[in-house]
């Protein structure tokens, strides 16, 4: 699986955008950028992904530029609940490695 | 209902001891997993488990034996605990193909 490159932290004001930016640059035409977030002491959550097209869903919008080799996954209005770390993984679906694999993530702070 | 359970939340032990930490999921997975996240928080995958099989094993001690009596139950065992194996176990399930796992929240091991 292609390996992630993601800030280690970011901070935002409540009530404002959060954008999260994720390189991926060796991504291959075949993997889809996943993205997670651990709220401190629970377990990780699937937020969205992606392959190439941009999606949007209940949480969130995961932007792909078109070479896909990095994506933005977008919170529209930040809430102090949203104080996280997000990861942006990128997998293989259609390999024989059902696994995902964490990085280390970025740290979203949202402030009051 | 809880889709991914965990029992127990937490565990404190003395070293040299063997308990068992059990996880069940309701969503009709196919595939389940363990992952371990140390003080580091980092989230590393330990095994997995398709349809009752082993698919998955990290390079984990043998100390450490995961149990599936059926597709919807996987347990992880661990004899003569020792104090590195103090950490956060997470399970987590999928459909075999799909990178959508669903975590349960967690179990605290402490080893004394």
């Amino acid at each position: 699986d292609a390996k992630t490159t993601q800030p280690p932290s970011m901070d935002c004001a409540e009530g404002r955008a959060a954008n999260l930016p994720c390189n991926h640059s060796t991504i291959s035409g075949n993997e889809y950028v996943y993205w997670y977030r651990q709220i401190h002491s629970q377990g990780p959550q699937y937020i969205i992904h992606g392959l190439k097209n941009n999606e949007t869903n209940e949480m969130a919008s995961l932007i792909i530029t078109e070479d896909r080799k990095s994506s933005t996954l977008i919170l529209p209005h930040a809430t102090l609940r949203d104080t996280a770390v997000y990861y942006c993984i990128v997998f293989n679906s259609g390999g024989s490695n059902y696994k995902l694999t964490f990085g280390k993530g970025t740290l979203l702070t949202v402030n009051p | 209902d809880t889709a991914v359970s965990q029992t127990p939340k937490y565990l404190v032990t003395q070293m040299g001891n063997d308990k068992s930490i059990k996880c069940e999921q309701n969503l009709g997975h196919d595939t389940m997993y363990w992952y371990k996240q140390d003080s580091k928080k980092f989230l590393k995958i330990m095994f997995s488990y398709n349809n009752k099989e082993l698919i998955i094993n990290e390079t984990v001690p043998n100390r450490f034996s995961p149990k599936s009596p059926d597709k919807a139950h996987l347990n992880l065992h661990i004899n003569s605990l020792e104090l590195g194996d103090s950490a956060v176990y997470f399970c987590a399930s999928s459909q075999v193909l799909g990178a959508r796992y669903t975590f349960g929240s967690g179990t605290r091991l402490t080893v004394v």
